[in-house]
């Protein structure tokens, strides 16, 4: 069982929607990242959280739109999506940013866009 | 992004084999880290290596940390059906803040009954 949690589990959403995914720990990680990933290859990196607020922005368009409440919650918003947006959706905490601690990663949310 | 070399790309064995896999990059790094995926789940953490020339096991599986800092090496003896599954290496290069992961391209690797 990981100690990251990622919620739905899977998503189906026609491109008109808006949903929202989210990703909770309770490890006292400082640092939570988003990541992409397709069949068959390694997660892409989309944003990072240091300390709840922001530091990468690896150039995602703007209908993903991340938040980070407070040190134990990131969520991911989702609105006008397209096809190609299709994969599975991780999330992962590290205890420091600074620091080389490792990343430990949720299951993933499964997103199908119709 | 910036993705590293990673080999086999899938290794199909049979049960009780020995296993062997590599990553290399043309940049140094000093964190490496190992983990395996498995379908319908997010990587999970095998091994962390944290320092050139570091050699570590968990359990039958061990990593080393190349000297050069821009290679890495994991080995799973004695195989088993679990073994299954999507392995990655990530390597990081921690500096200041928010470093990020350098992912593997990934080996499958697939167990013969």
């Amino acid at each position: 069982d990981t100690e990251v949690t990622q919620t739905p589990k899977h998503l189906v959403m026609g491109m008109t929607n808006k949903k929202s995914l989210k990703c909770e720990q309770h490890m006292g990680h400082r640092a939570m990242y988003w990541y992409k990933q397709k069949a068959k290859k390694p997660p892409e990196l989309m944003f990072v959280y240091s300390y709840e607020k922001l530091s990468i922005n690896e150039s995602v368009p703007s209908r993903f739109s991340p938040e980070c409440p407070n040190s134990s919650l990131l969520n991911l918003h989702l609105h006008a999506l397209q096809p190609e947006d299709s994969a599975l959706y991780l999330c992962a905490s590290s205890l420091n940013p600074a620091g080389p601690q490792p990343q430990h990663f949720g299951d993933g949310t499964r997103l199908s866009i119709l | 992004g910036q993705q590293l070399n990673q080999s086999p790309q899938s290794m199909f064995i049979q049960e009780g084999e020995d296993v062997s896999m590599n990553c290399t990059s043309s940049s140094i790094f000093n964190t490496w880290l190992w983990y395996k995926q498995e379908p319908g789940e997010g990587p999970v953490l095998l091994i962390a290596l944290y320092k050139a020339g570091e050699l570590t096991s968990n359990g039958r599986l061990t990593a080393q940390f190349g000297i050069t800092r821009k290679d890495s090496f994991l080995n799973i003896s004695a195989s088993i059906p679990s073994d299954v599954g999507i392995y990655f290496c990530a390597g990081q290069r921690v500096n200041f803040g928010n470093e990020k992961l350098t992912f593997g391209t990934g080996t499958r690797l697939t167990i013969i009954p």
